[in-house]
């Protein structure tokens, strides 16, 4: 079966501080992931993802992820948070042989000045 | 470039009455999908459907829930005989045409507030 999952409800972080957004997948297939963020409001936007290639995958606004294919995980990361960083991020997966996307449950990013 | 469109981006309904809910997908994308979102909540699947074609309905509550996808016109995700539950923000996201191994991100919509009075 396919999923996504996002263990943090809710990430804090001070502004200039890394950050990390975790997520782990499970798919039958070669994994299709992506990332997008949400602010209120409005849909989300995408913001990065790995297709096959770099295991680190840079994106939208700073933004990069790391592809671990042994720990099943798609983490998203920023090696300095801004404020107007604060939004919904949802981790999105998608199995090669099929046209369905499956998003996590989203993870809240408050960065604090 | 327009995005997805989606209209209306507010709906007020009372219960039992219909709501119709319409998504443009980007010029040139065949493939749309239906998400609902509850407040704090994430994205759940509803139905993904292609020109005329249901794929995958799977997410779609077996009553009173419809969705199509003609050949000429927006998308409409149908609810009839609303009920408090179904407040929520309904979203649209569309693809482009490809075969199963396209690696296109989906382009959301900025989604329909759905209020059951």
């Amino acid at each position: 079966a396919q999923s996504v999952a996002q263990p943090e409800d809710q990430v804090n972080v001070a502004e200039g501080n890394p950050l990390t957004v975790k997520c782990t997948y499970s798919v039958s297939g070669n994994p299709y992931l992506f990332w997008y963020v949400q602010y209120p409001n409005r849909g989300l936007q995408f913001l990065l993802k790995y297709i096959t290639g770099d295991n680190l995958v840079k994106g939208s606004y700073g933004f990069e992820a790391e592809f671990n294919k042994s720990q099943t995980s798609f983490h998203l990361k920023k090696p300095s948070a801004l404020v107007s960083d604060s939004a919904l991020y949802f981790c999105a997966v998608r199995d090669e042989n099929f046209n369905k996307f499956y998003f996590g449950s989203g993870t809240k990013l408050n960065v604090k000045p | 470039n327009a995005g997805v469109m989606q209209n209306p981006r507010h709906l007020v309904r009372r219960r039992g009455q219909e709501a119709r809910l319409r998504c443009s997908p980007v010029k040139g994308h065949s493939h749309v999908y239906w998400y609902r979102q509850l407040p704090e909540e994430g994205l759940k699947f509803m139905v993904y459907l292609q020109k005329e074609n249901i794929i995958d309905e799977s997410g779609m509550p077996k009553e009173r829930f419809s969705a199509e996808f003609p050949k000429e016109g927006p998308s409409i995700l149908r609810i009839q005989q609303v009920v408090r539950g179904d407040s929520a923000a309904y979203f649209c996201a569309s693809s482009p045409k490809g075969t199963a191994s396209s690696n296109q991100p989906q382009h959301f919509g900025d989604g329909t507030r759905l209020s059951i009075l």
